[in-house]
């Protein structure tokens, strides 16, 4: 089994809609991270959470939100997604400030 | 702000050939550096990492990175370049002081027979 799983894989929504992307870890890692990814802007962090009662805004939180459920879950929301976050979605995890393990991403299309 | 930049956003090469992929950074104090490795379609996998100490790193796949502390450079070279090498290269800095981390924007690197 994988050790950062993230479901769904792929989804298409439609604006307006509340979307959660939902993101699970068999690492032990303290650390997770949510991204997304567009073509030539590399990774952009979008939020992330150092335990389960410390969670940060990265770069681009605007119009997202997370929750972190326990250790090994970090879910992240669109409230009400607009078609400019299309986007692949990945999550991340690491131990301090060690390497992270990526999951295999989701795509989000919003039309 | 802190930032991470790679000036090359393609890069193509002859197999066999060597590769230098560059990268720079914008942070005040010693970062944690990375490089990842994006197969196509596939999620990001860690090439090499640099913390403290030896300031030239080797990785998995032959690849090597050497910290430049003067250049604020964090290079990523391999002496011999396979056709499976062919993938999208990130560059990446764990900045400790402001608990960020940040990633380059790339580089897609191409193989020619």
């Amino acid at each position: 089994d994988a050790d950062v799983t993230q479901t769904p894989r792929n989804r298409i929504t439609k604006t307006g809609k509340r979307i959660m992307l939902e993101c699970s870890q068999t690492k032990g890692h303290d650390r997770m991270y949510w991204y997304r990814q567009d073509p030539g802007l590399g990774l952009q962090l979008i939020y992330y959470s150092f335990d389960v009662k410390d969670i940060n805004k990265g770069e681009i939180s605007d119009g997202y939100s997370v929750s972190r459920q326990a250790q090994a879950k970090f879910s992240l929301s669109l409230e009400s997604a607009i078609p400019n976050q299309t986007a692949l979605y990945f999550c991340a995890t690491s131990q301090g400030w060690d390497e992270q393990f990526f999951g295999p991403g989701t795509r989000l299309t919003v039309l | 702000a802190q930032s991470v930049t790679q000036p090359d956003i393609h890069i193509t090469v002859s197999e066999g050939a060597s590769l230098e992929l560059r990268c720079n950074y914008s942070y005040g104090a010693t970062p944690y550096l990375f490089w990842y490795v994006q197969s196509p379609g596939q999620g990001l996998q860690l090439l090499l990492k640099y913390f403290s100490g030896d300031t030239l790193v080797q990785g998995i796949k032959g690849f090597e990175a050497e910290f430049k502390r003067s250049q604020s450079s964090f290079n990523l070279r391999k002496p011999s370049v396979h056709w499976s090498d062919a993938a999208e290269y990130f560059c990446a800095v764990g900045a400790r002081n402001f608990n960020k981390f940040y990633f380059g924007s790339g580089t897609k690197l191409n193989v020619k027979p």
